[in-house]
């Protein structure tokens, strides 16, 4: 069974803080998904990376693909409110069975003002 | 806007009691996922479906079937209700190729009483 280790699964940090949260699997991914998830609603996806070491930028937020594909971060400089909210990390397995993706745990972010 | 949509946001129903959950997706995709979350298990996998007609157990089916009678429904199925399905259920969508990127829908809170 193939799992995604995601890392730390609670965060509570100050509105300006760095933090980085970590998603690590023994096994190969073709692509790699970052999704957000707010109480009481569907997780929304923020990003997907495909390519081993790529890293991609969604305004304070930095992504990153682990050059075997096995693991990924997600990074968040000066961490406000409004981040606050569940980090999912999901990836696609190599032999992908009807778009199945594996999750990891989660991590629930809360920024304090 | 792309749309995955559930019939429903909250639902309380009594044991033994069976449950039908709606979705509804408008972006012709081929995959269609139930999953349900519990805190500190993340998202767990119940049934898919790649194709109408088409469906496969994820991991904890136990409990549950599914329906897909038409590329845009997916309905989930308690034959019986327990209090141990109380959870949150999600629905996802995605195509077949590329890098299989879950669309969710907002969620259905079910309560079994």
């Amino acid at each position: 069974t193939q799992l995604l280790e995601q890392s730390p699964q609670f965060l509570s940090i100050q509105e300006g803080e760095n933090l980085t949260v970590y998603c690590n699997s023994s096994s190969v991914f073709s692509s790699l998904q970052w999704y957000r998830q707010e109480p009481g609603e569907g997780p929304v996806l923020l990003v997907t990376v495909v390519t081993g070491g790529e890293v991609k930028k969604l305004k304070r937020l930095t992504f990153q693909f682990g050059d075997a594909r096995k693991d990924s971060s997600l990074h968040i400089t000066a961490a406000q409110p409004g981040d606050t909210g569940l980090y999912l990390c999901a990836g696609a397995p190599i032999y992908n069975q009807g778009g199945k993706l594996i999750f990891g745990q989660g991590t629930e972010l809360s920024v304090k003002p | 806007d792309v749309k995955v949509t559930q019939s429903s946001r909250y639902l309380v129903k009594r044991t033994g009691e069976k449950v039908f959950l709606e979705c509804v997706q408008d972006m012709d995709h081929e995959n269609m996922f139930w999953y349900r979350q519990d805190p500190g298990l993340g998202l767990r996998l119940i049934y898919f479906s790649y194709d109408v007609k088409m469906k496969e157990k994820g991991d904890i089916p136990e409990g549950y079937s599914v329906s897909r009678e038409k590329k845009e429904r997916f309905s989930l199925i308690l034959e019986s209700a327990s209090t141990n399905q109380t959870s949150m259920y999600l629905c996802a969508s995605s195509l077949q190729q590329g890098a299989v990127e879950a669309f969710f829908g907002q969620g259905t809170r079910l309560t079994v009483v």
